[in-house]
């Protein structure tokens, strides 16, 4: 089944402890990118990439970092997380950044206390 | 810069009523546009998409949207709402050169 997996769905932490979020697609797709949606807001691009080792920055990168080693795994780091990146984050995967239709995973919630 | 707005937080449609979530953009270019639907602690999904051609674009699910350009809108639209079209519901836009922008946004409620 074409997808795109995120682990973990649920995270509690606290402010200042390093963690990743993890975004997976099975559809060889070139694009993958990261948002986070509040309440409001809508949906807002964190980082993006256009293929392996190419990344760059979205709307709100401050506070994130991303990597791109593999084609299919698009990691999102908080280095030092706090409590204004309490959000839901989905990645989403495309198969080029002008292909149009992105398919999205099914986010992650987190809270930094 | 490019942008969409959704001017209306909520809606709400009795079953078996016409919906309609109202969406604007805003593009230098061509505008692609389109719609994704969220359902409780799911990922969005691809609704449909205007990309060029026929200005009423049908999708998934009887969904149906209206491009107009002289208004810069791309309403959604479905003929006859069932109970289990509510969820959150997106617009979004790209020019062709940027990524994609998202609305805030709208909350469809559709009552028995």
């Amino acid at each position: 089944e074409a997808q795109v997996t995120q682990n973990p769905r649920y995270l509690i932490t606290v402010t200042g402890k390093k963690l990743t979020v993890t975004c997976s697609q099975n559809m060889n797709h070139e694009y993958m990118s990261w948002y986070r949606q509040d309440p409001g807001l809508g949906l807002r691009q964190i980082y993006y990439s256009m293929n392996v080792e190419v990344t760059d920055k979205g709307d709100v990168p401050e506070g994130y970092k991303v990597s791109r080693k593999e084609k299919r795994n698009f990691p999102l780091i908080l280095e030092s997380p706090s409590p204004n990146q309490t959000s839901l984050y989905f990645c989403a995967s495309s198969p080029s950044r002008t292909a149009g239709t992105q398919y999205f995973g099914p986010g992650t919630r987190l809270l930094v206390l | 810069a490019q942008s969409v707005a959704q001017p209306e937080d909520q809606v709400n449609v009795a079953e078996g009523n016409p919906l309609t979530v109202k969406c604007t953009y805003s593009v230098s270019g061509n505008p692609y546009l389109f719609w994704y639907v969220q359902y409780p602690n799911r990922g969005l999904q691809f609704l449909l998409k205007y990309i060029t051609g026929d200005n009423l674009v049908k999708g998934s699910y009887g969904f149906e949207a209206e491009f107009n350009k002289s208004q810069t809108s791309f309403h959604l639209k479905k003929p006859s709402a069932l109970v289990s079209d509510s969820a959150l519901y997106f617009c979004a836009v790209r020019d062709g050169s940027n990524d994609m922008r998202f609305g805030a946004g709208t909350r469809l409620t559709v009552k028995p």
